[in-house]
């Protein structure tokens, strides 16, 4: 079935360690992106890559890292998480600009 | 600053009531539109989207919703509710240039009532 596919779904992790969230879609997009949903708060954009091989920073992108090595793939990393970063976070993608986008199921991440 | 906000943080109705979710946007140039819905436990899904064209568009599961330019806002609608419109919506604007710049309100939370 085409999609996204998140891993894990859900985490805890202990503040300081390094965590990979994975992000996977079959459906040749161009576009991916990592948001975290907070209450209250709605979606707030981290990282984005309009294409393989480019990223770029969103609205909330410190203390994470991406990379584009190739069309399906989009990990999100947490290099020393801290508990400010307990969220869920969703990946998403689009065909390309002016285009909606298309979500995973979301990772749960909780920070200790 | 782009920035995008929905009237109601929670919203309860009884079965068969019209809904009407308020959206208003701050941007100044050409942006497209988007309302998504989260059903409990679920990804977001799209429920209809506004680039171009009649401001009046039409999505799945009845809803509607109204672009109105001057007035900078896009409010979702749909003349009766069910149970199983029990969700969170969240309005979205994206600017037509790009990819970054896409901002999601704080989301309603729908509750409705058998």
């Amino acid at each position: 079935i085409a999609g996204i596919t998140q891993a894990p779904t859900s985490q805890i992790l202990a503040a300081g360690r390094r965590m990979t969230l994975r992000c996977t879609q079959d459906m040749r997009h161009n576009a991916m992106y990592w948001y975290r949903q907070d209450l209250g708060l709605g979606l707030r954009l981290i990282h984005y890559s309009n294409t393989a091989g480019t990223t770029g920073k969103g609205e909330v992108p410190d203390g994470y890292s991406v990379s584009r090595a190739n069309t399906d793939d989009f990990p999100l990393t947490l290099a020393s998480a801290v508990p400010s970063q307990t969220s869920v976070y969703f990946c998403a993608s689009s065909p390309g600009l002016n285009t909606e986008a298309f979500f995973g199921q979301g990772t749960r991440l909780t920070v200790v | 600053a782009q920035s995008v906000s929905q009237h109601n943080h929670h919203v309860i109705l009884s079965e068969a009531a019209s809904l009407e979710l308020g959206c208003n946007y701050s941007y100044g140039g050409t942006v497209n539109l988007f309302w998504y819905v989260q059903y409990p436990g679920q990804h977001l899904q799209l429920l209809l989207k506004y680039f171009s064209g009649d401001p009046l568009v039409k999505g799945i599961k009845g809803f509607e919703a109204e672009f109105i330019k001057s007035k900078f806002s896009f409010n979702l609608r749909k003349p009766s509710v069910q149970w199983s419109d029990t969700a969170e919506y969240f309005c979205a604007v994206s600017v037509k240039t790009s990819y970054d710049k896409v901002i999601f309100g704080p989301g309603t939370s729908l509750s409705v009532i058998p």
